[in-house]
């Protein structure tokens, strides 16, 4: 059954230091995501990707954060600066249609110290 | 408007006992309803989903109830089980356009107790 994986399962870093979260989507959906769960609360969306640009992003997704989609099969997150705060589970997802159902990856958590 | 409200925020069944989680959302924009459920340390998993223009969706053991004029809309686990147990999630979203973002309920911890 085709999923999303993510990689690394898990990231420490060190205050201040860049980090990139790898995704492979599911080959033929077009549309790609980022959310993010801090422990214990709910997910939230960071961004949303369709048409090699980015589509939606919240207001968390600020100036430190990018994405990219650098070939036919992976789309990454770059924060350029990581902060105490964006310690979180990162989870990357994709849809084949606009309205129809996300899969997620197994998430990434990232830990900033 | 953007969000989607869930209760309870803990809920502890018995064995073989129904499970109900409820969700209700401001948003008219909406028109697509996805509950996932999530282990500890694992990706949300989409469980089942549901549209307006139905009031109920069964898939085995999961009911979603939609209740369209009153904007809410709730998961029923009959015959719940101990492997039931985890975070359940419900979602909300808009169908077409470039983006269908979820914006996700606060979460409900089910217990099932053997």
């Amino acid at each position: 059954e085709p999923e999303v994986t993510q990689t690394p399962s898990h990231q420490v870093t060190q205050m201040g230091q860049e980090v990139i979260l790898r995704c492979v989507p599911i080959s033929n959906h077009l549309y790609f995501y980022w959310y993010r769960q801090i422990l214990g609360q709910k997910v939230e969306f960071l961004v949303s990707f369709y048409n090699n640009e980015i589509s939606e992003k919240s207001e968390i997704f600020d100036d430190q954060f990018s994405v990219e989609r650098p070939d036919g099969s992976n789309f990454t997150l770059k924060i350029r600066s990581t902060k105490l705060e964006d310690s979180a589970m990162y989870f990357c997802a994709s849809s084949n249609q606009a309205g129809t159902e996300a899969f997620f990856g197994q998430g990434t958590r990232l830990t900033v110290v | 408007q953007q969000q989607v409200k869930q209760s309870p925020q803990s809920l502890i069944v018995q064995k073989g006992g129904i499970s109900i989680i409820n969700c209700a959302y401001e948003n008219t924009a909406f028109d697509y309803f996805p509950w996932y459920q999530q282990f500890p340390g694992k990706g949300p998993a989409l469980l089942i989903a549901i549209r307006p223009d139905v009031s109920e969706k069964k898939e085995g053991r999961f009911t979603i109830s939609f209740n369209k004029s009153a904007k809410q809309f709730s998961l029923h686990i009959m015959d719940s089980q101990p492997g039931d147990s985890a975070t359940y999630f419900c979602a909300a979203s808009t169908h077409g356009g470039a983006t269908n973002k979820l914006i996700f309920g606060t979460g409900t911890l089910l217990a099932v107790q053997p």
